[in-house]
């Protein structure tokens, strides 16, 4: 089983500032790998797919970079709809599916 | 577009089987895989497997003695089944289409809470 390991768990960020997060597979995943948003109380919305494309809909302010084992999603410009938890998943090798911990964005 | 629609009992007692059902409108459940995931209150999010259109599945090897995941596609539904549950399979439930090739979950329910309680 591909292990994802999320950091931080938590970042405090103002609005306006950028954020980073880092996602860390186990072996390499190539780049399969996709970032989801959630908000307290709601499902998990897609994000960026194939660790770079963003998902239809998705404002240019998110970014996914990376390959292999490392990866990054970068917000260039928090907004106060950005402030959510964030998890990241690979789907190189699988069963199963495996998400990252989390990483929740808070306002500073 | 797509939208699904999970529904099932909100409250299930130990060693009882977890029965739910996603129901898919706006699009056909052919040419795509659909995913079951779950989230603990407080936690994080579990892949519980998933099953394409022609009876494929797989299923997170930690659930798959537990699990089974149909499909109905003269009604559009897609079904889990968890059988023997305990209180840690407390979770919000999930379905999610997930992709013919690349599995990664562009359309989500909003998710269904399921409590084990005697």
């Amino acid at each position: 089983e591909i292990v994802m390991t999320q950091s931080p768990d938590t970042l405090s960020v103002s609005p306006g500032e950028r954020a980073t997060l880092s996602c860390r597979a186990s072996q390499s995943i190539s780049s399969n790998l996709a970032w989801y948003q959630q908000k307290p109380g709601q499902a998990p919305r897609l994000l960026i797919y194939g660790a770079i494309t963003r998902a239809t809909g998705i404002p240019a302010r998110f970014s996914g970079s990376g390959s292999g084992t490392e990866f990054t999603l970068t917000i260039s410009s928090l907004q106060s709809e950005d402030f959510a938890v964030y998890y990241c998943q690979q789907y190189n090798n699988w069963p199963p599916l495996t998400f990252g911990g989390g990483t929740k964005v808070q306002i500073k | 577009q797509v939208q699904l629609q999970e529904s099932g009992p909100g409250l299930v007692k130990p060693s009882e089987t977890l029965s739910l059902t996603c129901a898919v409108s706006g699009g056909s459940i052919s040419s795509y895989y659909w995913s079951w995931v779950r989230q603990p209150p407080g936690k994080g999010l579990e892949w519980i497997g998933h099953m394409y259109y022609t009876g494929t599945t797989n299923y997170n090897p930690s659930l798959k003695s537990r699990v089974t995941i149909s499909l109905d596609t003269s009604q559009n539904q897609v079904s889990l089944k968890l059988t023997s549950v305990t209180a840690a399979d407390t979770a919000v439930y999930y379905c999610a289409r997930d992709g013919r090739y690349h599995h990664y979950m562009d359309v989500w329910g909003k998710g269904t809470t399921v409590t084990v309680s005697s």
